[in-house]
Order: C-alpha cells, then structure tokens, then sequence
C-alpha cells in the first residue's frame, strides 16, 4: 500500500468549475502535510501547507482531516492555468516529503 | 534570488557506464534533498544533507548510488554502473530549516532526466 494515495485522474473540468482533489495517508505520524502543484516536465512547487483548521489562499481551499487520515483541495472558479498536476505531500517523522503520485486536472476552455 | 540549478538538465548513457549529476542548492541553504521519479511511479525521497553530513540516506536504492556534499555547498550524486532501472527524473531540493513542517519551504530545482539504454 502506499504511504500517501491520490486518484490519479485525469480530471477534466470547464473553465469556471469548482473541482476537488482528495488524497489520504498511512502513516498516522505524519505532522505536516502539503500540496504541492507540478507542470509538465518541471519541476514541483509548493501550492499551499494544509492544517487541521483549514486555510483558504484565493480561490484554493486546503482541509486535514488527522482522524480519517484525509486531505482535500478544493479548487474554486477554476483558470485554464490551473491545468497541471496536484501532488498530496505528507511529512514524515525524519521530516523528509513523501509524495502522493498526483492528480492531472485539465481545464478547458 | 538565484533558485536550486540542476546540471545536466538532459543524460543519456549506456547501460554499464557512470553518470555524475550536480546540484546547486540556494545560496545559505543548509539542507538539500535528493529526490527520484521513475516512470509512472510517485516522488521518492533518496537522501537528505544537512551542510555535508548525510542526515539520512534511507531512500538511497543500492549502493551503486553515491551521494556527495563536500564542504556543504553544492552535491553530487553519482550512479555506478548505471542500469536501465535508474533512468528517471532526479530532482534536489534545498531548504534553510530542516525541522519539522520545514516540507512546505523546500525548493526544487528543475531536476535532472536519465536516460539509461
């Protein structure tokens, strides 16, 4: 089984749409958890770091839930630069990331 | 701010011969990272520096694998002899804090692609 799970998509959504990514975790000692955003053949960056409590960066909307080992991203009012994809990174305990294999989305017009 | 660079960006090699990669961390970044995405599988961590000591090498697949940061600048790692199992894309990152949550503040660089034949 692996550590961090994600459907792998493709999601393909209009311009516009609101679109939601889930992700979840084996291993309960993870602490921090993250998305990160990958365009083709470059490298990741990071989106945005999730909490418990939510937290919310313009259109994107970040959600951990530590009791069902889940993690959400909801993507509002979605933009043809949205199209990429979405890696669900959790934190180990030696602080090294362990990456989801990630969820292609495409945005069209 | 320069980023993370990454050199070569391209490797093509034969199945038996050596292949060095190097990567450049952000300048007074103490903690860099090799990470490896082989073919339709996820990103997997290989090792962690903290200035040149190797924090942890866990991920290191075998030891034909050999990672290097002298004096805590940039990092080799170099692959000898390479098997067509290694091609993939090789990506280092750097970080200023290695502590817990510090995930959310590594910085890729724009990672190697191996080609083994």
């Amino acid at each position: 089984r692996k550590e961090v799970e994600q459907d792998p998509g493709p999601f393909n959504v209009p311009e516009g749409a609101t679109v939601a990514f889930n992700c979840t975790y084996s291993n309960s000692a993870s602490q921090s958890f993250f998305w990160y955003r990958q365009d083709c053949r470059k490298e990741p960056k990071l989106l945005m770091s999730v909490y418990s409590s939510g937290n919310e960066d313009g259109r994107f909307t970040a959600q951990l839930n530590r009791a069902s080992q889940y993690i959400s991203l909801l993507i509002r009012d979605s933009k043809l630069s949205d199209s990429a994809t979405y890696l669900c990174v959790a934190e180990d305990s030696s602080y090294k990331l362990i990456f989801g294999s990630g969820t292609r989305l495409l945005v069209r017009p | 701010e320069a980023g993370v660079t990454q050199f070569p960006s391209h490797s093509v090699i034969e199945k038996g011969q050596t292949v060095t990669l190097r990567c450049d961390p952000i300048s007074g970044h103490d903690n860099l990272y090799w990470y490896r995405r082989v073919m339709g599988k996820e990103i997997k961590f290989l090792l962690h520096f903290v200035k040149e000591s190797k924090q942890d090498e866990s991920g290191m697949p075998n030891n034909r694998f050999l990672a290097e940061r002298t004096g805590g600048t940039y990092s080799t790692l170099k692959v000898q002899p390479a098997e067509l199992e290694d091609s993939g894309v090789y990506f280092c990152a750097s970080s200023q804090d290695g502590t817990s949550g510090s995930g959310g503040s590594q910085y890729f660089g724009p990672g190697t692609r191996l080609t083994v034949l």
